[in-house]
């Protein structure tokens, strides 16, 4: 029964390329969770999806930064343009429902270093 | 605004002793408290949870505490081992958050000492 599963692990990107973030959640899990973490930080809160469905985006920046998890395929974390800023590890979290008590399980992150 | 606190960054302790992590909130709409264990290059992975109608939660070694008067909550360690040596993290929902989404604390980097 695998995990959440993320990739790439790592990434590397020059200033103003494209970042494409990948997450699988664990299987019959259809809500999934982005946060970010910079160096020495707590995890921040980004994006909750469900399928085909943005439910809540309030922790995610307005420009540059989008998220999908089409009906079909992993969820993606997409940002444009890439800054030095973005440079951080990104993780997704999955749950089974919507719903206090619900625990949500992390992949192992994408550690995202831009140029 | 940091909602939930996590005033000592790191704990050193001997193994076989007691760890008490410490966690502190300011948002009461929080109802349900979660510790995460991460080690480097790796997720976070789920220890321990407590709803706010109860005081006090255990798994084997793990215990939590809940003191909603003073908006605290601790994870307990006992005996500790050096495999527990990771960076602990306290998140908090709210009740009425859509989805769940979790707020973290910064997090305590624990050393157990063989």
């Amino acid at each position: 029964n695998a995990g959440v599963m993320q990739n790439p692990r790592h990434l590397v990107r020059r200033r103003g390329q494209e970042a494409r973030l990948r997450c699988s959640p664990m299987k019959g899990h259809s809500h999934v969770y982005w946060y970010r973490q910079l160096p020495e930080e707590g995890l921040k809160f980004m994006v909750y999806l469900q399928k085909e469905n943005i439910i809540d985006e309030s922790g995610m920046p307005k420009e540059r930064f989008s998220a999908e998890f089409p009906k079909e395929g992993p969820s993606i974390l997409r940002i444009q343009q890439v800054v030095r800023g973005d440079s951080a590890a990104y993780f997704c979290a999955s749950s089974p429902r919507e719903g206090r008590g619900d625990i949500q399980y992390f992949g192992a992150g994408t550690r995202l270093s831009v140029l | 605004d940091q909602q939930v606190k996590q005033n000592s960054p790191s704990l050193s302790v001997q193994e076989g002793r007691i760890s008490i992590l410490n966690c502190d909130y300011t948002n009461s709409m929080f109802d349900y408290f979660l510790w995460y264990k991460k080690y480097p290059a790796e997720g976070p992975t789920f220890l321990i949870s407590i709803s706010s109608i109860k005081d006090k939660n255990e798994d084997g070694r793990f215990t939590v505490f809940l003191n909603k008067s003073a908006k605290h909550l601790s994870l307990h360690i006992v005996p500790s081992q050096p495999g527990d040596s990771a960076v602990y993290f306290c998140a908090a929902s709210a009740i009425k958050a859509a989805g769940n989404k979790l707020t973290f604390g910064g997090g305590t980097r624990v050393l157990v000492k063989p």
